[in-house]
């Protein structure tokens, strides 16, 4: 299967702070990518969906100043955690759509454990 | 709204045994389907996809699809302890992957 990077795979940081998180699709382009986030034992949710040279389209009470997303080229989408609060704390994995013989299948990273303190 | 349904289980089986993971969605337009394990504190992992009415086995693996009546499934022989995850059901509908919340497996030694 494609290979997507996910990192950092964990990171704690203070009240306050930002926190970017990266997203490469190593072996393909992706002109689609997607970020979740989930709670312990809790279904993944979509936060929002991220396409290449385009602003990110963002879920349902999803706070777009909060989650800033940047996916500036075929491989590389980013999420940054701006002024991160203990309520952000979770885990986020991104995704990202191969297209490949007029199908398409989707690949995860590895996931970042944010722990806000 | 669309919709992927799967029972929450937890699905317990003994070692050896088939475990059969059961998903039902809302949308006939609907077109790939795909079968995600995650184990726990990981993320998903892709085990297998299907478009096509009918079974496709991989390995240990068989998924079912039947479009009329808007379900997929998926077989697990000869179950181990190490398929012991939560499984999630996705369906592809135009743009978006839809995720079912999952069913937890448990598989006994």
């Amino acid at each position: 299967g494609a290979v997507v990077s996910q990192h950092p795979s964990r990171v704690i940081c203070k009240s306050g702070t930002s926190v970017k998180i990266e997203c490469r699709s190593l072996d393909f382009q992706a002109t689609t990518m997607f970020w979740y986030r989930q709670f312990p034992k809790k279904s993944l949710m979509l936060m929002a969906t991220s396409n290449e040279g385009s602003k990110a389209t963002y879920e349902q009470g999803v706070e777009k100043d909060k989650f800033l997303i940047n996916h500036a080229s075929l491989t590389l989408s980013t999420l940054t955690v701006t002024s991160a609060h203990p309520e952000d704390s979770s885990f986020y994995i991104c995704s990202a759509v191969l297209r490949q013989g007029g199908g398409e299948k989707l690949f995860f990273g590895s996931g970042t454990q944010l722990s806000v303190l | 709204q669309k919709e992927v349904e799967q029972n929450s289980g937890p699905l317990s089986v003994p070692e050896g045994a088939i475990a059969s993971l059961n998903c039902t969605y809302s949308d006939r337009g609907s077109q790939s389907f795909f079968w995600y394990r995650q184990y726990s504190g990981k993320s998903p992992e892709l085990i297998m996809s299907i478009y096509s009415n009918g079974d496709k086995e991989d390995g240990r693996f068989t998924a079912q699809l039947n479009k009329a009546s808007q379900y997929v499934s998926l077989l697990i022989r000869d179950s181990q302890p190490s398929d012991s995850a939560t499984y999630l059901c996705a369906v592809y509908y135009g743009q978006n992957f839809v995720f079912g919340p999952g069913t937890r497996l448990s598989v006994l030694p």
